[in-house]
């Protein structure tokens, strides 16, 4: 069974440039979650889609990231500007029934500079 | 609010036992569970016990549950250096929230 699947796993962009993150989930997983790992500090959730409405999103940041999971499959998480606090590795995780049994992918760290 | 908490640090020799401690302060959560971080890598789900359970045994790991003073332990045995890595503790409350404690870096040393 494939894993959770994101990209890119490295991106290094200036400050209030933008970025975009891909995530393909465990296939039949109906729950989708991003969340934003600071060095040192545990998971923070950004956003919890289930297929591909949106479940909880209070602590994501709305004036400069947005996220979308078109046709309940894969999902794009976008920073526009990007500020040197979103220095983070970002990681997707996947459930299927919105319990705590989370797959998750290798994350994509973000650098800004 | 809700919140988890965790020792930041632990360092063992190889062969011993390794006991990560968490504390949480939602006594509704349902489930408990630990998750391992290696360097670089996304978490994976080591183990997780039902609330009305007390203890839970897989292999190496043992998980005890005391639900009255909110405290959860994940005991390794045998500790070998693969087992180095950063050990998250969650709780899953009754809204369905994962709550998160920071992490407990475990070095094992030969």
């Amino acid at each position: 069974e494939a894993g959770v699947a994101q990209s890119p796993r490295y991106k290094i962009i200036e400050k209030r440039q933008s970025v975009a993150f891909w995530c393909n989930p465990i296939s039949g997983h109906a729950t989708l979650y991003w969340y934003q790992q600071i060095l040192g500090q545990g998971p923070k959730l950004l956003i919890q889609f289930q297929n591909n409405g949106v479940v909880d999103d209070s602590q994501l940041p709305k004036d400069r990231f947005s996220a979308e999971r078109l046709k309940g499959v894969d999902s794009t998480l976008k920073i526009q500007p990007a500020k040197l606090e979103d220095s983070a590795v970002y990681l997707c995780a996947s459930s299927q029934g919105g319990t705590g049994e989370l797959f998750f992918g290798e994350g994509s760290r973000l650098t800004v500079l | 609010g809700e919140d988890v908490e965790q020792s930041l640090f632990l360092s063992v020799r190889e062969g011993d036992s390794s006991v990560i401690n968490c504390t949480y302060t939602d006594s509704s959560s349902t489930y408990l569970y630990w998750y391992k971080q290696e360097p670089g890598a996304g978490l994976q789900l080591l183990t997780y016990i039902f609330s009305n359970m007390d203890m839970k045994q897989d292999q190496r790991l043992t998980v005890l549950l005391n639900k009255k003073d909110k405290h959860l332990s994940l005991r390794i045995a045998d500790t070998q250096t693969g087992d180095s890595a950063i050990y998250f503790c969650a709780a899953l409350s009754n809204n369905r929230k994962l709550i998160w404690g920071l992490g407990t870096s475990l070095a094992v040393n030969p």
